[in-house]
């Protein structure tokens, strides 16, 4: 069964530096999200993407955030400079449908733990 | 104000007995899409069912099923015949596709914890 991919699993990194987390969508999905998870609270959406451009972004997705589809099949989020409040398990989504159908079911990765120290 | 309230932040469930998850929701939307995610704690959020506000009968998806009432804005999932495995965190979650985002809001969670 065809799922969404992340990489890493778990990423440690020193506050300031910059961090890539990678994660290659379903084959055929068209629409892509970045959610956040900081430990113990609820999933909130980052960022969605289509058409090789952002459609939408939360206000949490400040200058420091960045996403992009480098080639046919991966879709990244970078943070440019990361701070400690950025430790959170980041989700990859994507879904086939997009805006305007109510069935628009995202499948998720196993998500990538980012660790900021 | 909170788009999705699930009030239960633990529960705790002998297995084999069935479980109610509690949710209800806000919007002013006709048209939305309700969904719930189960989280174990290996992390990854798995999709396990979906309601549209159309749609006249209650989702289910083998043990799943989601007890769908719009008038109270309620949502609850029903879990029958429980599983050690189904420990999990399991998130409410609601998508209003006339607005221009299409992000889905996801509910604080409940910790569900079946007992062998």
């Amino acid at each position: 069964e065809p799922e969404v991919t992340q990489t890493p699993s778990h990423q440690v990194t020193q506050m300031g530096q910059e961090v890539i987390l990678r994660c290659v969508p379903i084959s055929n999905h068209l629409y892509f999200y970045w959610y956040r998870q900081i430990l113990g609270q609820k999933v909130e959406f980052l960022v969605s993407f289509y058409n090789n451009e952002i459609s939408e972004k939360s206000e949490i997705f400040d200058d420091q955030f960045s996403v992009e589809r480098p080639d046919g099949s991966n879709f990244t989020l970078k943070i440019r400079s990361t701070k400690l409040e950025d430790s959170a398990m980041y989700f990859c989504a994507s879904t086939r449908q997009g805006i305007g159908l109510a069935k628009n079911i995202q499948y998720f990765g196993a998500g990538t733990r980012l660790s900021v120290l | 104000a909170q788009k999705i309230t699930q009030t239960q932040p633990g529960m705790f469930v002998q297995e084999k007995e069935a479980v109610t998850l509690d949710c209800t929701y806000d919007t002013s939307d006709p048209s939305y899409g309700l969904f719930w995610y189960k989280q174990p704690s290996s992390g990854e959020m798995i999709f396990l069912i979906y309601q549209g506000s159309y749609d006249q009968q209650n989702a289910t998806e083998g043990r799943y099923s989601l007890n769908f009432q719009k008038a109270r804005k309620s949502a609850n999932l029903v879990i029958s015949a429980s599983q050690l495995g189904d420990s999990a965190m399991y998130f409410c979650a609601m998508r209003e596709p006339q607005n221009r985002d299409d992000k889905i809001i996801f509910g604080k969670g409940t910790r569900l914890h079946i007992l062998p």
